[in-house]
């Protein structure tokens, strides 16, 4: 069984200031992790995903995120918030499988000019 | 043009009513998905495909039923439409092919109201 949570369903950052959005995962097999943005009106898109390989992971738009599996986590940072960067953020993890996919409850990020 | 679209964008249907969402794609993927959003709560899975002729349930499927027309083409119907069925409702592909390992491709979603 796989699921995903996202602590903080609204965050607020000022313009500049570090971008901190986190994720937690249980999966009982060794997990796809990633990270969509969803902006107003519109489907999601990929920013970033981790399947194998090197555990920090660079995404679009200056984003990263951390596999950390000790910690069963994969936090999405941005060292600095552009006002272009407010959208509604999900976390999602999959089995290396690939058959399904599981979001979190998403977070919606407001950049405070 | 858009790689995945979806239409109706907009749809206002009441209790009781049939109702078909339709999905289609130009990225040549197998795999297919609908899910639906609701606020606080996320993507849900209704159903997923990985081909024409391989259909499965996602996490919440009862009340939705689907077709895989073509690798091309996946839609959803609501065979009876309630009021807890209004949500906004998401078509994704994804290739089964290793290069493009668990990305999906989303369309811009159809937002239903069911009054």
């Amino acid at each position: 069984a796989q699921s995903v949570t996202q602590l903080g369903s609204h965050v607020s950052v000022s313009e500049g200031a570090l971008v901190l959005l986190r994720c937690n995962y249980s999966s009982s097999v060794p997990p796809y992790l990633f990270w969509y943005v969803q902006y107003p009106n519109q489907g999601l898109q990929l920013l970033l995903k981790y399947t194998t390989g090197a555990t920090l992971v660079k995404g679009i738009n200056g984003f990263e995120a951390e596999f950390k599996k000790s910690e069963t986590s994969f936090h999405l940072t941005k060292p600095s918030a552009h006002m272009s960067d407010a959208a509604e953020y999900f976390c999602a993890v999959g089995a290396n499988t690939g058959n399904q996919f599981y979001f979190g409850t998403g977070t919606s990020l407001t950049v405070i000019p | 043009d858009a790689d995945v679209t979806q239409t109706p964008r907009n749809r206002i249907t009441k209790t009781g009513k049939r109702i078909m969402l339709e999905c289609s794609q130009t990225k040549g993927h197998d795999r297919m998905y609908w899910y639906r959003q609701d606020p606080g709560l996320g993507l849900r899975l209704i159903y997923y495909s990985f081909d024409v002729k391989d259909i499965n349930k996602g996490e919440i499927s009862d009340g939705y039923s689907v077709s895989r027309q073509a690798q091309a083409k996946f839609s959803l119907s609501l065979e009876s439409a309630i009021p807890n069925q209004t949500a906004l409702y998401f078509c994704a592909t994804m290739a089964s092919g290793s290069k493009l390992k668990g990305e999906q491709f989303f369309g811009p979603g159809t937002r239903l109201t069911v009054l």
